[in-house]
């Protein structure tokens, strides 16, 4: 069975720690996605990959910044934690070719800032 | 630019009744259509797709048919059960890879 695993459910952070969410697909996709999920906001992309050692910011990137050293791990990391980055962060990854391949979802992590 | 309108929320529905949720997009090209199903505590899960006009998606009793005439991609289902209830994600993808979501459809249904 396929998978997007998110190493955390559930975390909580202070204020100006720096948190890495981790992510990790075993499909072999090229493409892996960062979302953030807000009430009333649906999903914002946060920032993307379509290869190894590649990024591109999304719609929101302040603040955060990924890391791709390998096809199967794509790291999230908040430099400096603030409570405006409570939310659930969603991880998923896609074949690139085909129009109708969909994303593969990971289960999500719940962060709270206090 | 891409963007995805879904109906606003929340639906509250009795078991059995009949469900559509509609969705209207906004694309320059010709796109990929899906919509995903949130449970709770969840990620997201493809439920079905349409990848060009007039094709029907269908899964686990849900459809939607690609509406290219009315740019639109209703999600139906005849009979809802209490095991529906979630949040529904209508979303596109065109030419690029990256997909564009509306902003969710809660649905809770009660016995």
């Amino acid at each position: 069975d396929v998978k997007v695993t998110q190493s955390s459910r559930y975390l909580v952070k202070r204020t100006g720690e720096k948190v890495f969410l981790e992510c990790v697909q075993d499909m072999d996709h090229e493409n892996m996605f960062w979302y953030r999920q807000d009430p009333g906001l649906g999903l914002r992309l946060i920032y993307f990959s379509y290869d190894v050692k590649m990024k591109e910011k999304g719609d929101i990137p302040e603040g955060y910044s990924v890391s791709r050293e390998k096809k199967e791990r794509f790291s999230l990391i908040l430099e400096s934690a603030s409570t405006n980055q409570t939310s659930m962060y969603l991880c998923a990854s896609r074949r690139p070719t085909g129009g109708g391949n969909g994303y593969t979802f990971g289960s999500g992590t719940r962060l709270t800032v206090v | 630019g891409d963007s995805v309108t879904q109906m606003e929320g929340p639906v509250t529905l009795s078991e059995e009744a009949f469900l559509t949720i509609n969705c209207t997009y906004t694309a320059t090209g010709y796109p990929s259509l899906f919509w995903y199903v949130q449970y709770p505590g969840e990620g997201l899960q493809l439920l079905l797709k349409a990848t060009k006009a007039d094709d029907k998606g269908s899964n686990k009793g849900f459809e939607a048919t690609y509406r290219k005439e009315t740019t639109s991609f209703h999600l139906e289902k005849g009979s809802v059960q209490v095991s529906d209830s979630a949040v529904y994600f209508c979303a596109l993808r065109e030419a690029g890879n990256q997909f564009y979501f509306g902003t969710g459809t809660s649905l809770t249904v009660i016995p």
